[in-house]
C-alpha cells in the first residue's frame, strides 16, 4: 500500500525566513512525487513534480529515496506563499494520486 | 477555458435526501476523477473515468454512492440517501493524460453539509 505523510498540519514562519514543508512516503517501487498547492479561494493546482527538477515560485523539492522523503523548500518565504500544500505520490504505471493530508503554511509579515 | 466546473458550490440538505453533484471537465481531457476531502481522511479518490468509462470505483464508500459520465463533457456524483457522515468537500478533476503524469486539474469543489 502507498502512503503519504505530512507531519505538520500548520507551519508558521516569518517573511524572509526559510521554509521547509515535510513529506514522507511509503511505496515499494519507484514513485513519482508531486507538490500541489491551494491558495485562498483558489483551486488545488500542481506546484511542482520531482522528475522536472525545477524551481517554481522559488520552491524546490528533492526526492530522497533513502529517507523516502520529498520535502518542499524555499530559502526566503513571502506572504503570498501562505496556502495549503499537499504532497502526492503516483505509483509506477498508475493513474491514482495518493495525497497527504496537507500542511497549512502561514507566512507572518 | 474556464477550467473544471462544479456545481453546486455549496449544498445543505437533510439526512435521507438525494444529493447530486455535477462536473464539467476541461474540453479535450479524457479522464475524470471524483475526490472527497474530509478533515479526518484528507483527499480520497472515489472513482476514475477514462474516455467516459468507469475504470476504478473501489473508492466509492458504499451503494448509496453512484457516479455517471454520460458524455465527455459531463459527470454526476449522486448520494442517495445522504447521511451526516457524507458531509465533505467533493472535488472533480480532469486530466488529458489519463492521470499518468500526475497532473490533475481540479474544480473548486462542492461543499456538502448533511444535517
Amino acid at each position: 500500500a502507498q502512503r503519504v505523510t505530512q507531519p505538520e498540519k500548520l507551519l508558521s514562519v516569518f517573511k524572509g525566513a526559510p521554509v521547509e514543508l515535510k513529506c514522507n512516503y511509503s511505496y515499494s517501487g519507484s514513485p513519482e512525487l508531486f507538490w500541489y498547492v491551494q491558495y485562498s479561494r483558489q483551486r488545488l493546482q500542481l506546484l511542482l513534480r520531482h522528475i522536472s527538477r525545477e524551481s517554481i515560485k522559488g520552491f524546490t523539492a528533492d526526492l530522497n529515496k533513502g529517507e523516502t522523503s520529498f520535502h518542499l523548500k524555499k530559502p526566503f518565504a513571502q506572504e503570498e506563499d501562505s496556502a495549503m500544500y499537499y504532497c502526492a505520490l503516483l505509483g509506477a504505471g498508475s493513474y491514482q494520486l495518493t495525497f497527504g493530508k496537507g500542511t497549512k503554511l502561514s507566512v507572518i509579515p | 477555458d474556464a477550467g473544471v466546473i462544479q456545481s453546486p458550490r455549496h449544498e445543505v440538505t437533510e439526512m435521507g435526501q438525494e444529493v447530486t453533484l455535477r462536473c464539467k471537465p476541461i474540453s479535450g481531457h479524457n479522464s475524470l476523477f471524483w475526490y472527497r476531502q474530509t478533515m479526518m481522511r484528507g483527499l480520497e479518490l472515489l472513482i476514475y473515468f477514462n474516455n467516459n468509462v468507469p475504470i476504478d470505483d473501489s473508492g466509492m464508500p458504499e451503494d448509496r454512492f453512484s457516479a455517471k459520465m454520460p458524455n465527455a463533457s459531463f459527470s454526476t456524483l449522486k448520494i442517495q440517501p445522504s447521511e451526516p457522515r457524507d458531509s465533505a468537500v467533493y472535488f472533480c478533476a480532469s486530466s488529458i493524460t489519463g492521470g499518468r503524469t500526475g497532473e490533475l486539474f481540479f474544480g473548486e469543489g462542492s461543499r456538502l453539509t448533511v444535517l
